[in-house]
């Protein structure tokens, strides 16, 4: 059964730790993508990655880190510079032949 | 640059009516547009995408939209509104001639379908 699957779906952290996303697709796509959705908005693009061992900043990349390792795998961190990292995070992938993003189930991150 | 403005960012039907969320696009070059679904706490659906075909675009559970270049418009209907359909809706544009294929959102509308 292909997807993409995220885990944990809620994770709590105290604010000044650093927390890493898990993101992991077994639908063999080349490209990756991290988006951050806050209350009200739509997604903002973190990150993102074409080839394994390469990856770009998006809109919003300060505070966050990311590595490209592994064709299936493309792991978020969240630093403890991420000035309001409470938010639902999503991660999605994409064939090479294609725009069309094909997205996970999300992670709920609460900082306190 | 491209941009994407949803023009309500709630709409509220009775069940069995019609469904009209409103979506304008700027873009300098070929657009591809897409409208994704979202339940609560949940991920993104992919509903119906435009790739420069067709203007009418037919979807699942059935949506669908219409590319209409003069107007920069990519509006989503459907016919006949359930109860199931409650989420929230973005409109959502690439360009083509980005070879980052990145996908810049809408803010989104929230669905409410009324019994």
């Amino acid at each position: 059964d292909g997807g993409i699957t995220q885990s944990p779906k809620y994770l709590f952290r105290k604010e000044g730790q650093n927390v890493t996303l898990s993101c992991e697709q077994n639908l063999n796509h080349d490209a990756m993508y991290w988006y951050r959705q806050d209350p009200g908005q739509g997604l903002r693009l973190i990150y993102y990655s074409q080839i394994v061992n390469d990856f770009q900043k998006g809109d919003i990349a300060e505070g966050y880190s990311v590595s490209r390792e592994k064709k299936e795998s493309f792991p978020l961190t969240v630093t403890s510079a991420q000035k309001n990292p409470t938010a639902f995070y999503l991660c999605a992938s994409r064939t090479g032949k294609s725009n069309e993003q094909y997205f996970g189930p999300g992670t709920r991150l609460t900082v306190t | 640059a491209q941009s994407v403005t949803q023009l309500d960012s709630h709409v509220s039907v009775s069940e069995g009516t019609p469904v009209l969320l409103r979506c304008n696009y700027s873009s300098s070059y070929s657009p591809s547009l897409f409208w994704y679904v979202q339940h609560p706490n949940k991920g993104l659906q992919l509903l119906l995408k435009y790739t420069s075909a067709a203007t009418l675009v037919k979807g699942i559970n059935g949506f669908e939209a219409e590319f209409k270049k003069s107007e920069t418009s990519f509006h989503l209907t459907k016919p006949s509104a359930h109860m199931s359909d409650a989420a929230e809706y973005f409109c959502v544009v690439s360009d083509l001639e980005d070879s980052s294929y990145k996908l810049i959102f809408g803010s989104g509308t929230r669905l409410l379908v009324r019994p």
